[in-house]
């Protein structure tokens, strides 16, 4: 079946502009995570979603950085007037059940640059 | 803070020879998953080990955990230039925390 499935895989932007990145999950994964990865680093918990409500919300870096999951199914992060800093890969991940309990399957990512 | 911290960062193998990773963690778990990732890629599960089991297996990977050290290790048996990729550990403390990862290269 298909996997996790993250829109655009590539994303290039002006400092200042706003950006939308969306994910697909795996359809009967009640269970969202967004992730972010700089260059050699490791994976920076952003926000997880359980059905439609995201019990944790304590990675957003600032209030620029938004998230929201429509239908329990597909989830867009928002970033408001990006920084050069905002530049890394966004992984976006689903699991069948929540509470880590279960292993999280990975889409291959948005590679924002802001420019 | 990482949750999770790999050791070593990276590591360099000749084709056939194994490899062994360590995680280490700071508070106590539910359980500890490893993940690989390939250049370019996102993350792909490996092996989920619950903290009252001590060592588990699939196929060429072996994991053990010991809670009383809080430490798990990753061994890769016969290597092949396919493992070559980035090795995760991740942990359940209130959300699933990554450690920065070993890079292994298979080297044919």
């Amino acid at each position: 079946g298909a996997g996790v499935s993250q829109s655009p895989s590539n994303k290039v932007t002006e400092k200042g502009k706003d950006v939308e990145l969306r994910c697909d999950p795996i359809s009967g994964h009640t269970a969202l995570y967004w992730y972010r990865q700089s260059l050699g680093q490791g994976l920076e918990f952003l926000i997880y979603f359980q059905g439609n409500s995201a019990p944790d919300k304590s990675g957003l870096p600032s209030d620029r950085f938004s998230a929201e999951r429509t239908g329990g199914s597909v989830s867009t992060l928002t970033i408001q007037r990006t920084q050069q800093e905002d530049s890394a890969v966004y992984l976006c991940a689903s699991s069948l059940e929540s509470r880590w309990n279960s292993p999280l399957h990975f889409g291959n990512g948005t590679r924002l640059t802001v420019t | 803070s990482q949750q999770g911290e790999e050791d070593p960062q990276a590591l360099s193998i000749q084709e056939g020879e194994n490899a062994t990773m360590n995680c280490s963690y700071k508070t106590s778990i539910n359980n500890l998953q490893w993940y690989r990732q390939n250049s370019g890629r996102g993350l792909v599960h490996l092996i989920l080990i619950r903290s009252n089991e001590r060592e588990k297996h699939s196929g060429r990977l072996r994991v053990t955990l010991d809670t009383s050290k809080k430490s798990s290790s990753l061994l890769i048996t016969a290597s092949r230039a396919a493992d070559t990729a980035s090795y995760f550990c991740a942990t359940d403390d209130h959300k699933l925390s990554f450690g920065a990862g070993t890079t292994v290269t298979v080297r044919a």
